[in-house]
């Protein structure tokens, strides 16, 4: 079982739409929780971080982290085509700098 | 730019050769992650540094995959006598002394292995 799941999708929406996207985890010391973009060959870009449970809002991005159920979700509002891209979970835990990816969710958004 | 440089963006090496890929990490900046990604596959950790201090290689494979972080200059992974497998994206990330986790990567290497 790999320490972090995520739908490959491909997942394919319309314009305007809210998209919602999910990893689940396995290891209970992760703490630091990280959405990142990556535009077809390009580096990740970090999106959203988060420590420990809870929200957080950053314009149309919203990340959320449930620790006890061991599941992240990152939702993007009125979805736009420049939001087409792969986009990773990653997480680590406390003193631990590298990083557990997941295996990243291909994103399409529709005009 | 101030952002976290890589270069080459593409290599192509033949079996048997050895390729040195280049890390400059963010202004400011004083821990090098090196990461590769395998086609249809996330980012798998390698090895992190710091200057001249290898922290954490237990993503490295056991041969032919060396790092360095220099005092001077930029971190280097070299592997060297390629095989067709070494082929893939690697990324570095560099993060802050006081924000180790929060990492910023580059735009990548391409390694192309003939």
């Amino acid at each position: 079982q790999k320490e972090v799941e995520q739908d490959p999708g491909p997942l394919s929406v319309p314009e305007g739409a809210i998209v919602s996207l999910n990893c689940t985890y396995s290891n209970s010391a992760f703490q630091y929780f990280m959405w990142y973009r990556q535009y077809s060959r390009k580096g990740p870009e970090l999106l959203m971080y988060t420590y420990s449970s809870g929200n957080k809002e950053d314009g149309r991005f919203t990340a959320q982290v449930d620790k006890s159920s061991k599941y992240i979700s990152l939702f993007i509002r009125d979805s736009q085509p420049s939001d087409s891209a792969t986009y990773l979970c990653a997480m680590s835990a406390q003193g631990a700098q590298k990083l557990v990816f997941g295996q990243g969710t291909r994103l399409t958004i529709n005009p | 730019n101030a952002g976290v440089m890589q270069n080459p963006r593409h290599l192509v090496r033949r079996r048997g050769q050895e390729a040195r890929l280049r890390c400059s990490p963010m202004k400011g900046h004083s821990h090098v992650y090196w990461y590769r990604q395998l086609p249809e596959e996330g980012l798998k950790f390698m090895v992190y540094l710091q200057k001249e201090n290898i922290i954490d290689e237990s993503g490295m494979p056991k041969e032919r995959f060396s790092a360095e972080f220099p005092k001077e200059g930029p971190s280097i992974l070299r592997i060297q006598q390629v095989v067709r497998g070494d082929s893939a994206a690697y990324f570095c990330a560099s993060s802050g002394t006081n924000a180790k986790n929060i990492q910023y990567f580059g735009a990548g290497t391409r390694l192309s292995v003939l």
